[in-house]
């Protein structure tokens, strides 16, 4: 699966939009790229992923650039709940397969009041 | 919304005794994974599950580490003889059969090796 970066942290002002950027440079066509988050030391939660068209639930939107070599997820609403690591993460899709996610670092998202 | 369960939330046990995790994942899910995160670290993955056999396990799932489905519903990790490195939040998973389905979370169990 492709590697991927993410700036380590961010702040965002509660009730405006945030943008978490994600780097994906290697990524190749049978490549999905995922989001989940996780709120202090709970499980990991989904919140949204795509291939190369922007996707959005909701959560959150997707936002995939046209060479697929970046993403950005955007909380258009961010509130002190949203206060978490957010984990971009590349998984190839394969029939049958029951690939594990790889975790990175992440980005530590600080929504301030 | 279906969720993935686990039970204990908390467990402590002494080191060289035998641990059972325990997990519910959703209902008609096909595929089972154990995760771990030891405290600051990143979240690792452990092994898979699918249709009653390991289908990849990490170099961390050592012959101490071993899974069993034993109904249709549970989904289970024991740890033979916990070391205090064992320390750590253990995180199930599960997915349904599509190829781009997600996998889901349960909110762990910390298990503490004294």
């Amino acid at each position: 699966d492709a590697k991927t970066t993410q700036p380590p942290s961010m702040d965002c002002a509660e009730g405006r939009a945030a943008n978490l950027p994600c780097n994906h440079s290697t990524i190749s066509g049978n490549e999905y790229v995922y989001w989940y988050r996780q709120i202090h030391s709970q499980g990991p939660q989904y919140i949204i992923h795509g291939l190369k068209n922007n996707e959005t639930n909701e959560m959150a939107s997707l936002i995939i650039t046209e060479d697929r070599k970046s993403s950005t997820l955007i909380l258009p609403h961010a509130t002190l709940r949203d206060t978490a690591v957010y984990y971009c993460i590349v998984r190839a899709i394969s029939s049958g397969s029951a690939r594990q996610l790889t975790f990175g670092s992440g980005t530590q998202l600080t929504v301030l009041p | 919304e279906p969720e993935v369960t686990q039970t204990p939330s908390h467990q402590v046990t002494q080191m060289g005794q035998e641990v059972i995790l325990r997990c519910v994942p959703i209902s008609n899910h096909l595929y089972f994974y154990w995760y771990r995160q030891i405290l600051g670290q990143k979240v690792e993955f452990l092994v898979s599950f699918y249709n009653n056999e390991i289908s990849e396990k990490s170099e961390i799932f050592d012959d101490q580490f071993s899974v069993e489905r034993p109904d249709g519903s549970n989904f289970t990790l024991k740890i033979r003889s916990t070391k205090l490195e064992d320390s750590a939040m253990y995180f199930c998973a599960s997915r349904g059969d599509s190829r781009t389905e997600p996998q889901h979370f349960g909110d762990g169990t910390r298990l503490s090796i004294l």
